[in-house]
């Protein structure tokens, strides 16, 4: 069974870009969390999503948005990017809407330069 | 003051050494996770605990919901387990406040 999948794996952009990621969550979960990772804020919650619904959202700005699609896989968008986005973006993916037990992805190293 | 307080946030310990990681939270919570980070960034979930005490393999994973404390012990430590490890508290149905990291190091 194929794990979470994050692509892509690295990514370069410079100031004012947008930027999107993809999470592919493990066949037959319907529920996809995004987080992102700095080393001054540590692991922070951005949104969730389930049944092609956000439930709840971090406190970022509205230049983070996302969405679930009908197969379940989501994207995550940011906006005029600045310095301080750059981070590890992580997704985790769980089969039903309460985590019992959350799998995560590899993440999406952005640099933001 | 972090909603999750994890200590210590470094810990540097000898092969077959007993290990504590300890995990405060100030918030509600409906349940208690720890994370295993590897260097690269991968994570896995190690424990899910809303009450008592859980055990997978060497590791040991606890809870006081009344002093609103969890700790995570790993039995005769080995290299393979240095790694970050993380408690994350689980505000209703997906959201997670984490705590800082411990960052762990067995040396042989």
């Amino acid at each position: 069974k194929a794990g979470v999948t994050q692509t892509p794996r690295y990514l370069i952009k410079t100031r004012g870009q947008q930027v999107t990621l993809s999470c592919s969550p493990i066949s037959g979960h319907r529920s996809v969390s995004w987080y992102q990772q700095t080393p001054g804020q540590g692991l922070q919650f951005l949104f969730e999503y389930f049944s092609e619904t956000q439930r709840n959202k971090g406190n970022f700005p509205g230049r983070f948005s996302g969405r679930q699609f009908s197969n379940s896989r989501s994207e995550m968008n940011v906006s005029t990017l600045e310095l301080g986005d750059s981070a590890l973006y992580l997704c985790a993916s769980s089969f039903d809407r309460v985590i019992t037990e959350a799998f995560f992805g590899q993440g999406t190293r952005l640099t933001v330069v | 003051k972090n909603e999750v307080e994890q200590s210590p946030q470094n810990l540097t310990a000898q092969e077959g050494e007993f290990i504590t990681i300890n995990c405060s939270y100030s918030v509600g919570i409906s349940a208690l996770h720890w994370l295993q980070q590897h260097p690269g960034g991968g994570i896995v979930s190690l424990f899910m605990l809303s009450s008592g005490k859980k055990k997978h393999g060497r590791l040991i994973a606890t809870i006081n919901i009344q002093e609103k404390h969890s700790s995570l012990h790993i039995t005769a430590s080995h290299p393979r387990d240095s790694a970050v490890y993380i408690c994350a508290a689980r505000q209703g149905a997906q959201k997670l406040v984490f705590g800082q990291g411990t960052r762990l190091t067995i040396n042989p």
